[in-house]
Formats: structure tokens, sequence, C-alpha cells
């Protein structure tokens, strides 16, 4: 069964230091995998898919089939980065399964 | 543009109450979801729909019903509230090659 798995519920870093949210999956087909950001009291928006292979507001994320890993991670990170972020695996058109979520918290 | 409409934003029901959620889009996708946002559970699928007039059961089913009679609109309906509905709703919409796009949510307390 398909499962995503983000093992940081809540991660705080200072603001300009590296940040790395980690996200694990399991699923036995070829994996289309999403980070998605929450802003406070805001919807929940797409921040980038791997088969993009693109840098959003500083933030990259690989996929690693070898570990079943995308992690996204930012060099420096900035206050407006603090948020709550979703990890998500789509293994179908309408089967988008999301891990539980960080939260971010970027120290000024 | 307006992309993913959710009404009510807020709404507090009693036990045993029933209600509609509505969710409209204007981005003419044929797929169109509700989940159900929880501390430390992320988002779990409620129902979802391939097209109008089509529903499907997702991970958490139970306690709702969904129509789509219209294919820019989607509905979540309790029939009977419990306090173990309260929560955030979402609803979301998506073409078959790109990521979805989300509404702003609906806060459901039912005391």
């Amino acid at each position: 069964a398909q499962r995503v798995t983000q093992p940081e519920k809540l991660l705080s870093v200072f603001k300009g230091a590296p940040v790395e949210l980690k996200c694990n999956y399991s699923y036995s087909g070829s994996p289309e995998l999403f980070w998605y950001v929450q802003y406070s009291r805001q919807r929940l928006q797409l921040l980038l898919r791997h088969i993009s292979r693109e840098s959003i507001k500083g933030f990259t994320a690989d996929l690693n089939k070898g570990e079943t890993s995308f992690h996204l991670k930012k060099p420096f990170a900035q206050e407006e980065d603090s948020a709550m972020y979703y990890c998500a695996l789509q293994t179908g058109a309408n089967n988008l399964f999301f891990g539980t979520g960080t939260r971010l918290t970027v120290i000024p | 543009n307006a992309g993913v409409t959710q009404t009510p934003k807020f709404r507090v029901l009693k036990t045993g109450q029933s209600m509609t959620l509505l969710c409209a889009q204007d981005m003419n996708h044929e797929y169109m979801y509700w989940y159900r946002q929880d501390p430390g559970m992320g988002l779990r699928l409620i129902h979802y729909s391939v097209g109008e007039g089509t529903t499907a059961k997702g991970e958490v089913p139970d306690g709702y019903n969904v129509s789509r009679l219209k294919k820019q609109n989607f509905l979540l309906g309790l029939e009977s509230a419990a306090p173990s509905q309260t929560s955030v709703y979402f609803c979301a919409s998506s073409t078959a090659n790109y990521g979805y796009t989300f509404g702003s949510g609906t806060r459901l307390t039912v005391v």
C-alpha cells in the first residue's frame, strides 16, 4: 500500500540557516511526488513537483528512488518560509496521498 | 478567475444537525475532491469525483455524502453531525496531468 511519511511534526531553524524537510514514501509503482505549502490562514498551494525539476522560492526537492525519499531543501531559510509543508504522493489521476505535515518555523 | 471557492468559511453545528458544504471551481477540471484536515493527521480524502454525475469513496467516507450534479460543483453533506466531524474541510480540483488546486477551507465545529 502507498504511504507518505514526514517524520518531523515541527522543525525550527534560524534565519539564514539551511533547512531540510524530510519525506519518505512507500509505493510499488512509479511515483509522482509533490510538495504543498500552507501559509498561516491561507489555502494549500502547490510548491513544486518532482517531474518539473524546478526551484520555487529557493526550494528544491530531488526524488531518490533508491532511498524512496523526496526531501525538500533550501540553503538559506527566510522568515516568510514559516508555514506547514505537506509531502504528497500521486498514484493515479485521482489518488493523492498526503503526509502528516511538518510545521516549519524560521527564527529571526 | 476565482479558482476553487468554498462556502461557508465557518460553521458551528449542534450534534445531529445536517449541513451541506459547497465547492465550486471555474477551471473546467474533471476531478474534484473533499479532504478533511486534522492536527497530526494531515489531509485525508473523504470522497472524490472523476466527472459530472460520478462520485467515489475515499479514505474516510463514513458520515458524509457527496453529489456532483454539475461539473463545476461538488457538494459535501453531513446528514447527522457528530463532534468527531469537527475539522477543517478542503475542496480541491485537478486535471489528470497537474497538481491539485485547493479552496480556502471550511472550519466546522460540532458541539
